[in-house]
């Protein structure tokens, strides 16, 4: 019972190196999402996939890109990144038009840019 | 500008009493009211639901008040107990877009 799978659980990087967060979901779901947890600001949305072929911008998008794989895979890259990019990354799964209750995240990926 | 707010970081409770955590919403078109338990170095679960019809929903020692008039929506634990240590984050579902909107979280501690 794999769920939401996403890689690497920690990095650390210098500002302007890139790199890319993997995601991997085996639920069949058709949306994805990528989410960026601060202190005191909850999860704020970066980017996410509704299906597949698709994505659109969240909250927070600037600094990343992502791409739709598959159905089952959505990465976030950040192209050059920046201190301010130092998060805890969250990417989750979830069936159309249900309410929420069937978003399922990932564990989380630590990144410190510095 | 935050449309899903939490404006208490921290609460504690005794053991066996009830917690009573809040949240406050600008935007009246949201579909469903969520809440998720986050533990350290996992991701969030879901806790439990409320539709923007329904005024409260129950489930277990968990239940969620919701008041549209004020915009406000609140979590009630009865009893508290110490695995529910946790913080705690409200979110907001809008059908059109998918989309989970997040408050910033209130941490919940326990004491035995």
């Amino acid at each position: 019972n794999a769920g939401v799978t996403q890689t690497p659980k920690f990095q650390v990087l210098k500002t302007g190196q890139s790199m890319t967060l993997q995601c991997a979901q085996d639920m069949n779901h058709n949306s994805m999402y990528w989410y960026r947890q601060d202190p005191g600001m909850g999860l704020r949305l970066i980017y996410y996939s509704a299906s597949e072929g698709t994505t659109d911008k969240g909250e927070v998008p600037n600094g990343y890109n992502v791409s739709r794989l598959n159905k089952r895979e959505f990465s976030l890259r950040l192209e050059s990144a920046a201190p301010s990019q130092t998060s805890v990354y969250f990417c989750a799964s979830s069936e159309i038009g249900r309410p929420g209750n069937t978003i399922y995240f990932g564990e989380g990926s630590w990144l410190t840019v510095v | 500008d935050q449309q899903v707010k939490q404006n208490s970081p921290s609460l504690s409770v005794q053991e066996g009493r009830i917690s009573i955590l809040n949240c406050d919403y600008t935007n009246s078109m949201f579909d469903y009211f969520l809440w998720y338990k986050k533990y350290p170095a996992e991701g969030p679960t879901f806790l439990i639901s409320i539709s923007s019809i329904k005024d409260k929903n129950e489930d277990g020692r968990f239940t969620v008040f919701l008041n549209k008039s004020a915009k406000h929506l609140s979590l009630h634990i009865v009893p508290s107990q110490p695995g529910d240590s946790a913080v705690y984050f409200c979110a907001a579902f809008k059908a059109a877009g998918n989309k989970l909107t997040f408050g910033g979280g209130t941490r919940v501690l326990v004491k035995p």
